[in-house]
């Protein structure tokens, strides 16, 4: 099994440009996320898919969409990059039922946007 | 507003002794609390977890300690070992519904000298 893997592991953008950030999961999890990780902010979720067809908005989700094209793939498209935008992109997985909450995640997408 | 504090940025400690990591929480639905690893350049892995109705939880030379009341956890490491030199982040969620999210702290880099 890979667990969670993202594509690709390195990007530089313009400002302005757009990109789509892979991620697929083949643990058969329902649930799946994207995290964005800044220095001395943590962890912080942009969107999230609890199921197959549903997609939610995260703590910063402006700047970004997603779609939950299967239940194995989940990604995360730039429109128009900005530098803000600029950090390191987890995806994340779960099987989404109740109690578990283990989330297994990806090992990152690192972006710079100039 | 964080929701979820891990007011310690760094923590160094001596190969042998105890690391005692801590984190409060504010918001009361929590109720189910994890524990996750990260290395440099990868992404965060699942440690331990604990719910609310236990007051401890152990594997190996993890032990999780919860203060419900007073919105409080803390992650022991004994012994400590070089290895475990890493960030770590507490994360919280609630076990009820159908919110699948999890509210992370910003980490604590412990270092772990030889």
């Amino acid at each position: 099994n890979a667990g969670v893997t993202q594509t690709p592991k390195f990007q530089v953008l313009k400002t302005g440009q757009s990109m789509t950030l892979q991620c697929a999961q083949d643990m058969n999890h329902n649930s799946m996320y994207w995290y964005r990780q800044d220095p001395g902010m943590g962890l912080r979720l942009i969107y999230y898919s609890a199921s197959e067809g549903t997609t939610d908005k995260g703590e910063v989700p402006n700047g970004y969409n997603v779609s939950r094209l299967n239940k194995r793939e989940f990604s995360l498209r730039l429109e128009s990059a900005a530098p803000s935008q600029t950090s390191v992109y987890f995806c994340a997985s779960s099987e989404g039922g109740q109690p578990v909450y283990e989330q297994y995640f990806g090992p990152g997408t690192r972006l710079t946007v100039t | 507003d964080q929701q979820v504090k891990q007011n310690s940025p760094s923590l160094s400690v001596q190969e042998g002794r105890i690391s005692i990591l801590n984190c409060d929480y504010t918001n009361s639905m929590f109720d189910y609390f994890l524990w996750y690893k990260k290395y440099p350049a990868e992404g965060p892995t699942f440690l331990i977890s604990i719910s609310s109705i236990k007051d401890k939880n152990e594997d190996g030379r993890f032990t999780v300690f919860l203060n419900k009341s007073a919105k409080h956890l803390s992650l022991h490491i004994v012994p400590s070992q070089p290895g475990d030199s890493a960030v770590y982040f507490c994360a919280a969620g609630p076990s009820g519904g159908s919110n699948y999210k999890l509210t992370f702290g910003k980490g604590t880099l412990l270092t772990v000298n030889p």
